[in-house]
């Protein structure tokens, strides 16, 4: 079975430094790989998402991942970090041909100090 | 973009009561739906695949009479915690994906979550 390893449960980085979020997958094939993003009261958003193809993903809110097959890797990263950023941020695979069904990673809290 | 919407937001309820949670898609159909559980500083757990018009299908460990799982229609899903106990105390979390006409686009919508407090 697949399983996914955020090895940082919180991190904290000052308003405008740049961010990586780890996340390392196990699995015979490459899945397909996820970014969600959960803040206080609300659902979780999806930021990116990896198939196929290029292996740097662009995501939304200036976010980007890049997935290193050598490495079972697929880290998170955004250049300049925003105090909105601070939040729940969580890995997620799934085996391919089952796009829906998502096993997570245990999260990463992001704090920003200003 | 589609939502899903849960409710209740949060729930107490003594020991031995039934708690029913809604999950519901408000723009988009869906045939499909997930519900996770999630406890304090852990990752979200899988708990069931809902299907809509047929029964849902339980992940391994989860108790199929204690979490009984109901998808009316194509736009809801119920999750009813039958005699609830403390420790059923926890976050459940419903989720649907956007279905195309290719098949699944590869993207699920979460509803905010709905925190049940047992006493």
């Amino acid at each position: 079975a697949q399983s996914v390893t955020q090895p940082d449960i919180h991190i904290t980085v000052s308003e405008g430094a740049s961010l990586e979020l780890r996340c390392n997958y196990s699995y015979g094939a490459t899945p397909y790989l996820f970014w969600y993003v959960q803040s206080p009261g609300q659902g979780l958003q999806l930021l990116l998402k990896y198939f196929s193809g290029d292996t740097l993903v662009q995501g939304i809110k200036g976010f980007e991942a890049e997935f290193k097959r050598s490495q079972s890797s697929f880290n998170l990263r955004k250049p300049s970090v925003h105090w909105s950023d601070a939040a729940e941020y969580f890995c997620a695979v799934a085996v391919t041909g089952t796009a829906s069904k998502l096993t997570f990673g245990t999260g990463t809290r992001l704090q920003v100090t200003l | 973009g589609a939502v899903v919407s849960q409710h209740p937001s949060w729930v107490i309820c003594k020991s031995g009561t039934s708690v029913k949670i809604e999950c519901r898609s408000l723009d988009f159909q869906a045939t499909t739906m997930f519900w996770y559980r999630q406890f304090p500083k852990q990752s979200l757990m899988l708990m069931a695949t809902s299907n809509e018009g047929s029964k849902a299908t339980y992940e391994q460990g989860v108790e199929k009479d204690k979490f009984l799982i109901n998808h009316a229609s194509l736009t809801l899903s119920t999750l009813t915690v039958t005699s609830a106990h403390p420790e059923d105390s926890s976050f459940y979390i419903c989720s649907a994906p956007l279905e195309t006409e290719r098949g699944i686009s590869g993207e699920l919508f979460f509803g905010e979550g709905s925190r049940l407090t047992v006493l």
